[in-house]
Formats: structure tokens, sequence, C-alpha cells
């Protein structure tokens, strides 16, 4: 069964920093990955959707990176805002099956 | 990027009552959709996979009297907690696969409280 690991499980970081998220998972035979992220008491936001024959996508400020042979996704935040201040979630796509990190709660001091 | 909506956002009912939540693809159609119950700083836990026309496909230990799911449209899956009792208080999310790359789109969520 896929397993999806996120770390860290929380981070702090001054604004205007740029910062890396991680996603592991141990199952390299994927549809696709995908990022997320969850304000307080909202549903997720989709970020950033990579295809399994990609290796990045980028939107703005955010940067995604796949490797699938060792089962890895980064999320790269630039020059971070406290608008940031969430948590994040990958999730992993295997046929019609989604598995679902534990998220980086992530918080940007101004 | 496509649209899901869920309504309620908030309800707040006494034990023993049932509540529909409704979750709507607003511009694509969706032959398959997922409902969650998200606890307190915790990730998705998948309840049950949805799919138009057919029987929803629940999780181990998700009750099937107890959670109905009826999916009877490309564009419109419900969830009826049945009978609800304080314990099923609960945020639950409903998600749709797009038709475009296979991306997974998220209603807002439904925050239940069962007094």
């Amino acid at each position: 069964k896929q397993e999806v690991t996120q770390i860290p499980a929380a981070l702090s970081v001054p604004e205007g920093e740029n910062l890396v998220l991680n996603c592991s998972f141990t199952d390299s035979a994927i549809y696709n990955l995908q990022w997320f992220r969850q304000d307080p008491g909202k549903g997720l936001t989709s970020l950033l959707l990579i295809q399994s024959s990609q290796r990045e996508q980028t939107s703005g400020r955010l940067n995604a990176s796949l490797d699938k042979s060792s089962g890895r996704s980064t999320l790269y935040i630039a020059a971070s805002q406290p608008g940031d201040s969430a948590t994040y979630l990958c999730a992993v796509r295997t046929g019609n099956q989604f598995y679902f990190g534990t998220g980086t709660s992530l918080t940007v001091i101004p | 990027g496509a649209v899901v909506s869920q309504h309620p956002s908030r309800v707040i009912c006494k034990s023993g009552t049932s509540v529909k939540i409704e979750c709507r693809s607003l511009d694509f159609q969706a032959t398959t959709m997922f409902w969650y119950r998200q606890f307190p700083k915790q990730s998705l836990m998948l309840m049950a996979t949805s799919n138009e026309g057919s029987k929803a496909t629940y999780e181990q230990g998700v009750e099937k009297d107890k959670f109905l799911i009826n999916h009877a449209s490309l564009t419109l899956s419900t969830l009826t907690v049945t009978s609800a009792h304080p314990e099923d208080s609960s945020f639950y999310i409903c998600s749709a696969i797009g038709t475009s790359g296979g991306e997974l789109f998220f209603g807002e969520g439904s925050r239940l409280t069962v007094l």
C-alpha cells in the first residue's frame, strides 16, 4: 500500500525566506502528484499538479519537483509571505486512489 | 481551475436527526467523487468513493447505513448522516476528479456539529 510522508510536520520562517517542503512516497508507480494548501476550517486548494512523466511544475512563487525513482517531491516557495501561512499537503494518485500526506503546517512570521 | 461547491458550510443539528451535505461540480462532469472526514489537526480520512449511477464504495470501518451517499448525476453527490450523534461531529469534505489531467478538486468543506 502506498504510504506518503511529509517532513517537517511544522515549519516557522521569517517573511521573505525561501523554503522547501518535502513529500516522500513508497510506491513509484504513480499517475500524478498534487500539492494542496489548506487554511483552517476550509477545504483544500490545488496548487500544482505534476504528471508522472513530468519533472516539475511552476506557478508564480511556487515550484514543485518530482523524482519518481526516489519517491520524492518538493514544493519550493520563494520569498515567503505571511499569507502563505497554511497547511500544505501532497497527494499521490495511483489509479483512482489518492494517498495523502499528513501535511506540513507553515507559519510565516511578519 | 475547476470548481467544486459544497453546501452547507456549517450545520448544527440535534442528536437523532439526519443531515444532508451536497457536493456539486460546477463546471465539469464528475463521474467519481470522494467523501472525506477530517479530525482536528489531522489529515483526510477517506470515507467512500461515489460513482455516478452506482452504489458508493465505502472504506473499511465506515458504516454505509449511517453515511448514505447518493451520486444521482454527473454533477451532484450527496452525503446524508443519518440519526446523527455527537460523535459524528466533524469536518466533512468532498472532492472530484477534473476532466483535464486528472487533477483533484475539493469542496469548501462542511462543519457538522451534533448537539
